[in-house]
């Protein structure tokens, strides 16, 4: 089993639509959740991190943590045509200081 | 915007070529990293250094070498290119004293094509 699961989609929805990406993962010392936003031909740049359960909100984003499932989301309001890219999840925790990412969704916002 | 930078944006060359990519980074960090990302692939790390002087493998297996003489300076160094080397590699940095957020700048990336 991989220590993090994210359906590598494409997931096509229309502009203004709510949208909602998930990773799950196995290694219960995670404590720091990321979200990485990913442009074609571009390097991620980091969009939300949130440390332990809980909710974080930054504008149209929101990012939840469930470490009781294991299960983190990350929510887009009003989803605009810029926001087409591919998410990454990511999370590290515990003795080891690495990142590990998701493999990423693909994320098409139709006008 | 992250000021890093990385060079060549692409990259297509001859088996057997020797090649290095370079990878500069002008906000002070101490931490940089190399990872390799195929279509469809998870991220992965193939090299770090948490500063001058210091490097270490990453999680996958890499045929690849790196050096750290420089803060501001990660390149990475291919001996012998494959087309199994054929990937896209991105380099990335991290301030050390905020290692619990451990926020990572990435560059745009060097798409590398072995022939």
């Amino acid at each position: 089993q991989k220590e993090v699961e994210q359906d590598p989609g494409p997931l096509s929805v229309p502009e203004g639509a709510i949208v909602s990406l998930n990773c799950t993962y196995s290694n219960s010392a995670f404590q720091y959740f990321m979200w990485y936003r990913q442009y074609s031909r571009k390097g991620p740049e980091l969009l939300m991190y949130t440390y332990s359960s809980g909710n974080k909100e930054d504008g149209r984003f929101t990012a939840q943590v469930d470490k009781s499932s294991k299960y983190i989301s990350l929510f887009i309001r009003d989803s605009q045509p810029s926001d087409s890219a591919t998410y990454l999840c990511a999370m590290k925790g515990g003795r080891d200081d690495k990142i590990i990412f998701g493999k990423g969704t693909r994320l098409h916002i139709l006008p | 915007e992250a000021d890093i930078y990385q060079t060549p944006r692409y990259l297509v060359i001859g088996t057997g070529k020797k090649i290095t990519l370079e990878c500069s980074q002008t906000m002070g960090h101490d931490k940089m990293y190399w990872y390799q990302q195929d279509p469809g692939m998870e991220l992965h790390l193939i090299h770090y250094s948490y500063g001058v002087n210091s490097t270490e493998k990453g999680d996958l297996s890499s045929e690849s070498t790196v050096s750290r003489i420089r803060t501001e300076h990660f390149p990475l160094t291919l001996e012998s290119a494959r087309p199994s080397h054929t990937s896209q590699y991105l380099c990335a940095s991290s301030d050390r004293l905020k290692a619990y957020t451990d926020t990572q700048y990435f560059g745009p990336g060097t798409r590398l094509t072995v022939l």
